[in-house]
């Protein structure tokens, strides 16, 4: 199975900064059939499934803000928000989708500082 | 718009079956180029993706090797749903259960279902 490990395990942000959540695969996730990054992030709030928020790495999901973005490829990944809003509270996930089990990772928390 | 509505018992004692429901309105079970998902989600093992069945001329499923020997995923073309069954449930089983669809990433997901098993 591919390993997704997220760094840090827990983020304190003051909101307006900047916040960054590195994701690294334990395989390549680029599929040169289509020269694409199978993965994708998810915010998840208290009581709440998981909402996407980007997919192949680096596209945004509609209505999501674009203060979210991604960036990455291969095994090395980064979801970064911009300028952190009380909103943004959330654990964060990403997600391979190169190959099943479609893994995630173990979660990143983001509180405000 | 599409939604997943999950339906099934939040209680199922041990060595018994887990069986959920998710229903789906705003698309279609048997769409090409989508796959339906179980997910479910404990603070042990994190998310954790069981399986999937998808319809591409013909019906597929995978499934997590994990749960490959208790798992069982069935579309429902007539009702336009599909179904989770887990044989063979032990404590180990507890989380909240998921239904989401996967284009590829998974962009829509039902409101999940607790379930835990217990005698």
């Amino acid at each position: 199975d591919f390993v997704m490990t997220q760094s840090p395990d827990s983020l304190a942000v003051s909101l307006g900064e900047r916040a960054a959540i590195n994701c690294k695969s334990s395989q390549s996730i680029l599929y040169s059939f289509n020269n694409k990054n199978h993965l994708a992030w998810y915010q998840q709030k208290p009581g709440q499934p998981p909402k996407l928020l980007i997919y192949w790495a680096s596209t945004r999901e509609s209505g999501v803000p674009d203060r979210f973005s991604g960036s990455g490829s291969g095994t090395d990944f980064t979801l970064t928000i911009s300028t952190l809003q009380a909103e943004d509270v959330a654990v964060y996930y990403c997600q391979q989708y190169y190959s099943t089990p479609y893994t995630f990772g173990q979660g990143t928390k983001l509180e405000i500082k | 718009q599409v939604q997943l509505r999950q339906s099934g018992p939040g209680l199922v004692k041990p060595s018994q079956t887990l069986s959920l429901t998710c229903a789906i309105s705003g698309d279609s079970v048997s769409r090409n180029s989508v796959a339906w998902i179980w997910i479910r989600q404990s603070p042990s093992r994190g998310l954790e993706w069981l399986g999937r069945t998808y319809y591409t001329s013909k019906w597929y499923n995978d499934y997590a090797e994990s749960v490959k020997s208790r798992i069982v995923i069935n579309p429902d073309t007539s009702k336009n749903q599909f179904s989770l069954q887990l044989n063979s449930v032990t404590p180990e089983d507890t989380a909240i259960y998921y239904c989401a669809r996967a284009s590829p990433a998974l962009g829509i997901w039902g409101q999940g279902t607790m379930v835990t098993v217990s005698s």
